[in-house]
């Protein structure tokens, strides 16, 4: 049984640029959850998906957006960077209303 | 936001000593749940409670439950110089629109000596 995995594993941008981060749910996970870490602070969700559709978001602006695929994979993406967007993105996958199993994280760092 | 809060921020013991570190929330929970996270990597789950359970184990580790007084505790026993780590809990809230959208707190850092 496959982990969650996450790509790329570091990234530098800069203010204004568009990022994509990948998501590998793990194997028999229909649910895919997105955290933003901010250095020294817990995650907080940004958002989740059930069977590719939006399934509650927390308190992030629409720049930020996301998709689920068939095979429950995901992409998170970024528009218009700020530099308060720099932090570790972390993906976790679930069944749904069960544990979730996170990522490594995608330490974005904009400039 | 951050719904947790916990408590303390830093602690730092000797190996073989017992480690505590409390959670305190705000809202009504399905459950809670602890999380390790090493170095700013990703996030170790550890254990599950569900808001009608009081007390679980598993391995070293002990949580407990209190929904009146809305705060959980983690105990680690016989600590080891690997459990060196963030530890943070998360609120999965009740009544939300997405069941599974985890709260956590800021954690605490654990240190433990050799």
């Amino acid at each position: 049984e496959t982990g969650v995995t996450q790509s790329p594993t570091h990234l530098i941008k800069t203010r204004g640029q568009q990022v994509t981060l990948r998501c590998s749910s793990q194997s028999g996970h229909n649910t895919v959850s997105w955290y933003q870490q901010a250095l020294g602070q817990g995650p907080q969700f940004i958002f989740q998906y059930y069977r590719e559709e939006e399934n509650g978001r927390g308190n992030f602006p629409p720049r930020f957006s996301g998709l689920q695929f068939p095979n429950y994979s995901s992409e998170l993406n970024v528009n218009a960077l700020e530099l308060d967007d720099s932090a570790l993105y972390l993906c976790a996958s679930s069944q749904r209303w069960s544990e979730q199993y996170f990522g490594p994280g995608t330490r974005l760092t904009v400039t | 936001s951050q719904q947790g809060e916990e408590d303390p921020q830093a602690l730092s013991i000797q190996e073989g000593e017992n480690a505590t570190m409390n959670c305190s929330y705000k809202t009504s929970i399905n459950n809670l749940q602890w999380y390790r996270q090493n170095s700013g990597r990703g996030l170790v789950h550890l254990i599950l409670i569900r808001s009608n359970e009081r007390e679980k184990h598993s391995g070293r580790l002990r949580v407990t439950l209190d929904t009146s007084k809305k705060s959980s505790s983690l105990l680690i026993t016989a600590s080891r110089a690997a459990d060196t780590a963030s530890y943070f809990c998360a609120t999965d809230d009740a009544g939300g629109t997405s069941y599974g959208k985890l709260t956590f707190g800021q954690g605490t850092i654990l240190t433990v000596h050799p």
